[in-house]
């Protein structure tokens, strides 16, 4: 089967780190993506790993390790701003709909 | 670029009437399009996989006569709810897949209310 786990919720204050886990258990693979959403509106692209490593992009930076199925979103220099959703998806095959995860609730609070 | 605009952005309709929802690709040609589904505080739901020029591929448990789907042309989908009722009362969002591996473009989503 296809599962994509991540933690439902999590805080973190002004200024600070967070990271945020994805697992995943795909037929096959094609690639790991990380989308911000905020309450009411579509999912809006951060970033995008096929192969093992970190991808930093500003604030925000992606890590992939395909041996062990796993991926991290971290978020610097947090602002209130970023409180959202975020949803980790994985394609396991060109072509295919994503498969997303639940979705994390990160609450950035001053 | 890559941009896709989704219309109606919201729709308020009456238990037993069809809803109407465009999805349309303003800058690139999407021989797939995919249509999802978000019920509130849950995560995004494949409903069906969309394809020009023939018949959409539906996931399982989604009914194919009830979410009426056409892909007439290459920056074109439309996904029609028939009959519908409260339950499917929900956030559709449409994804156009363009070239490359991470070339998904999200809508801007449609808030379906059936009262």
């Amino acid at each position: 089967g296809q599962n994509i786990d991540q933690p439902t919720e999590m805080t973190a204050t002004e200024g600070a780190i967070v990271q945020i886990n994805c697992t995943y258990q795909t037929s096959g693979f094609n690639g790991l993506f990380w989308y911000q959403q905020h309450a009411g509106e579509a999912p809006t692209f951060l970033s995008y790993n096929v192969l093992d490593g970190l991808e930093e992009k500003g604030r925000f930076s992606s890590f992939l390790s395909r041996s062990k199925g796993y991926s991290y979103l971290l978020l610097k220099e947090l602002q209130m701003k970023d409180s959202a959703s975020y949803l980790c998806a994985a394609s396991n095959q060109a072509g295919t709909a994503l498969i997303f995860g639940k979705g994390t609730t990160l609450s950035v609070s001053s | 670029g890559a941009v896709v605009s989704q219309h109606p952005s919201w729709v308020i309709c009456k238990s037993g009437t069809s809803v109407k929802i465009e999805c349309r690709s303003l800058d690139f040609q999407a021989t797939t399009m995919f249509w999802y589904r978000q019920f509130p505080k849950q995560s995004l739901m494949l409903m069906a996989t969309s394809n020009e020029g023939s018949k959409a591929t539906y996931e399982q448990g989604v009914e194919k006569d009830k979410f009426l789907i056409n892909h007439a042309s290459l920056t074109l989908s439309t996904l029609t709810v028939t009959s519908a009722h409260p339950e499917d009362s929900s956030f559709y969002i449409c994804s156009a897949l363009r070239q490359g591996a991470s070339g998904y473009t999200f809508g801007s989503g449609t808030r379906l209310t059936v009262v």
